[in-house]
């Protein structure tokens, strides 16, 4: 079944600096990859996905990339804002329908 | 229109003592998903329900643990003789039937095990 991993498990930034969070799978029939941010006392929310037939998307300030032949994936946050300070949590399925979730990174913007 | 519920907020028992933790899932969504959240800890998948296939329990840490999931929208989870680390936030979450679609999630059920 499918592994992920998760890195770092806890990020520091300058408010206006870049975070860059990354994850690796191990199922290469993996083809969907969604990323969620849970703020504190909150629900998980999906912020960005991306599907295997493009290598990068990007919305407004947060982009994914993603590398089929290394079997990763990573979440990019330009221009970063205290707003963005959560836990943000990587995915990818196993199977059609179950998903496995990474152990989350904690994002603190320093202001 | 209403998201993905749970109940109850909140649930404090003792020890051996069984519980049941409910979701109501967005009206339409056929898949349904039980995730639970230790302390600082990521997602731990439980079981998901997809329409009216036979639930994927892979995920169920021991025979304590049964979900249903009735008319296909309500699901209950029961946990039995609950023990201590069994503590943590039991969250439910639905989407649409086809895959790789965003799973809503519900605000969850904090469960302390004294």
């Amino acid at each position: 079944g499918e592994n992920v991993e998760q890195h770092p498990s806890t990020l520091s930034v300058q408010e206006g600096d870049s975070a860059v969070i990354k994850c690796t799978y191990s199922d290469s029939a993996s083809n969907y990859f969604p990323w969620y941010k849970q703020e504190l006392g909150k629900r998980p929310q999906l912020i960005i996905d991306i599907r295997s037939n493009v290598g990068e998307k990007k919305d407004q300030r947060i982009a994914v990339t993603l590398n089929k032949t290394a079997k990763h994936f990573s979440l990019h946050i330009t221009e970063t804002q205290p707003e963005d300070s959560a836990v943000y949590f990587c995915a990818a399925p196993s199977g059609t329908y179950k998903y496995i979730f990474g152990t989350g990174t904690r994002l603190k913007v320093l202001a | 229109g209403a998201g993905v519920s749970q109940s109850p907020s909140n649930k404090v028992t003792e020890k051996g003592k069984d519980v049941e933790l409910r979701c109501d899932p967005i009206s339409g969504h056929t898949a349904l998903y039980w995730y639970r959240q230790s302390l600082g800890q990521g997602l731990e998948f439980l079981i998901y329900f997809q329409g009216n296939s036979a639930p994927d329990k892979s995920g169920l840490p021991s025979d304590r643990f049964s979900a249903e999931r009735t008319g296909g929208s309500v699901s209950t989870l029961t946990i039995q003789r609950t023990q201590q680390e069994d503590s943590a936030v039991y969250l439910c979450a639905s989407s649409l039937v086809l895959a790789y679609n965003e799973q809503f999630f519900g605000p969850g059920t904090r469960l302390t095990v004294l």
